[in-house]
């Protein structure tokens, strides 16, 4: 069965810093992989995948993913990061036999961005 | 383009009163359906999802129910709450079709007392 780890309960960076999420899967097969972002009493809201091809994955509000095959790792970057970035971060993962929409997801991140 | 609306936005119910969330999309048709739930705004736990009217597969036991009436509604329901029930629930739909990332409504809040 697939899973997902983010290893980091909380992430504190200091604005206009880089930031970065981690996340790492295991899943029979090759992975489709997907990052999303939640705001206090919010729904998630989707921010990127990757389903094959190239390795870095651009997606909204000028995040990006990196996917390391070797490393089994899906890592959330942003080169900047604002106060308004502060949220929590979902890493999900869905095997390539998995059922459509069935990801398991991770427990999440917790980021602050300080000004 | 696609929405998914949830209501109500939040519920104080006392244990033992019946339960009922309702989600809606618009825009797309035949969408795969799913009811999470959130717990202490972290981890989210997969309750139900369908794949077509009258289609429901559950994912845990529980004192929960869900309900496809309509290709695009989905409904969370409960005879008779317990205060274990509280929590974030999340309606969810992906297209059938790769990769399957899902797309979140705004979420309900379930307090029981």
């Amino acid at each position: 069965a697939q899973s997902v780890a983010q290893p980091e309960d909380q992430v504190n960076v200091a604005e206009g810093n880089p930031l970065t999420v981690k996340c790492t899967y295991s899943v029979s097969g090759n992975p489709y992989l997907f990052w999303y972002v939640q705001y206090p009493n919010r729904g998630l809201q989707f921010l990127l995948k990757y389903i094959t091809g190239d390795n870095l994955v651009k997606g909204s509000y000028g995040f990006e993913a990196e996917f390391n095959k070797s490393q089994t790792s899906f890592h959330l970057k942003k080169p900047s990061a604002l106060v308004s970035d502060s949220a929590l971060y979902f890493c999900a993962v869905r095997g390539p036999t998995d059922s459509w929409g069935k990801l398991q997801f991770g427990a999440g991140t917790q980021v602050v961005v300080t000004p | 383009s696609q929405t998914i609306h949830q209501w109500p936005a939040t519920l104080v119910q006392p244990v033992g009163s019946p339960l009922s969330l309702e989600c809606t999309v618009e825009g797309t048709s035949n969408p795969n359906l799913y009811w999470y739930r959130q717990a202490a705004g972290r981890g989210l736990q997969l309750l139900f999802y369908s794949v077509g009217i009258g289609q429901i597969s559950s994912e845990v036991p529980q004192n929960l129910s869900a309900s496809r009436p309509q290709d695009r509604q989905f409904i969370l329901s409960s005879k008779k709450l317990l205060l274990s029930d509280s929590g974030f629930y999340l309606c969810a739909w992906t297209a059938g079709g790769p990769p399957g990332e899902l797309f979140f409504g705004e979420g309900s809040r379930l307090t029981v007392l």
